[in-house]
């Protein structure tokens, strides 16, 4: 089992709908960031959090520390939003999900 | 700012070839990394350098070096490119190593054939 776990692993939505994307991690943590990589390859970071939430835009992120889970949303999603979206766990060093592949369709 | 700046943008070797991806960062960050990322895999870390004049191995050492030249500048090698050895690599770096935001450059796509 990894250590970072995300679903969904592909997500397609039409423009408008609301999106979430869950992270589920075994490993003990200092904060989890959320990262946007687009087609074009490049990686940016979303979100650092510890604890609660945050709201940058049209995104959301939030994270339970008890039941080791995080959540990104996606409000009123638009085609510039498809992108993998990737989970990453900060301990000693960053432990990465998989990423969640989302497309939204005009 | 440049931020995180990666050469080569591509590369194509044959088996047993060497080279080494240059990456440095403008942000007076203590922290670089190097990552690669296969399709399916996610991004793995190779090795890091939590500050200047120290490296320590990551999770998928095996094949390659690193040189943390000065603050500024991490430099990956690989002595005897292999075909495993395919795919995207990433450099990045953060102020400090741990939880801290970490800026990732453009990624070198590397093809062993």
């Amino acid at each position: 089992k990894n250590e970072v776990e995300q679903s969904p692993q592909n997500l397609t939505a039409q423009e408008g709908e609301f999106i979430t994307i869950n992270c589920s991690y075994s490993v003990g943590i200092s904060a989890l960031h959320w990262l946007q990589q687009h087609p074009g390859g490049g990686i940016v970071s979303l979100f650092m959090l510890s604890s609660g939430k945050k709201k940058h835009g049209r995104l959301i992120a939030t994270i339970n520390i008890q039941e080791k889970h995080s959540s990104l949303h996606i409000t009123a999603s638009h085609p510039r939003d498809s992108a993998v979206y990737i989970c990453a766990c900060a301990g000693n060093k960053l432990t990465f999900g998989g990423g969640t592949r989302v497309l939204v369709k005009p | 700012n440049a931020g995180v700046t990666q050469t080569p943008k591509f590369q194509v070797l044959k088996t047993g070839q060497s080279m080494t991806l240059q990456c440095a960062q403008d942000m007076n960050h203590n922290s670089m990394y190097w990552y690669r990322q296969d399709p399916g895999m996610g991004l793995r870390l190779i090795y890091y350098s939590a500050s200047e004049g120290t490296t320590d191995k990551g999770e998928v050492p095996n094949g390659y070096n690193v040189s943390r030249l000065n603050k500024r500048e991490f430099s990956l090698r690989l002595e005897s490119a292999a075909p495993s050895q395919t795919s995207v690599y990433f450099c990045a770096s953060s102020e400090s190593q741990g939880g801290d935001t970490q800026y990732f450059g453009p990624g070198t796509r590397l093809t062993v054939l």
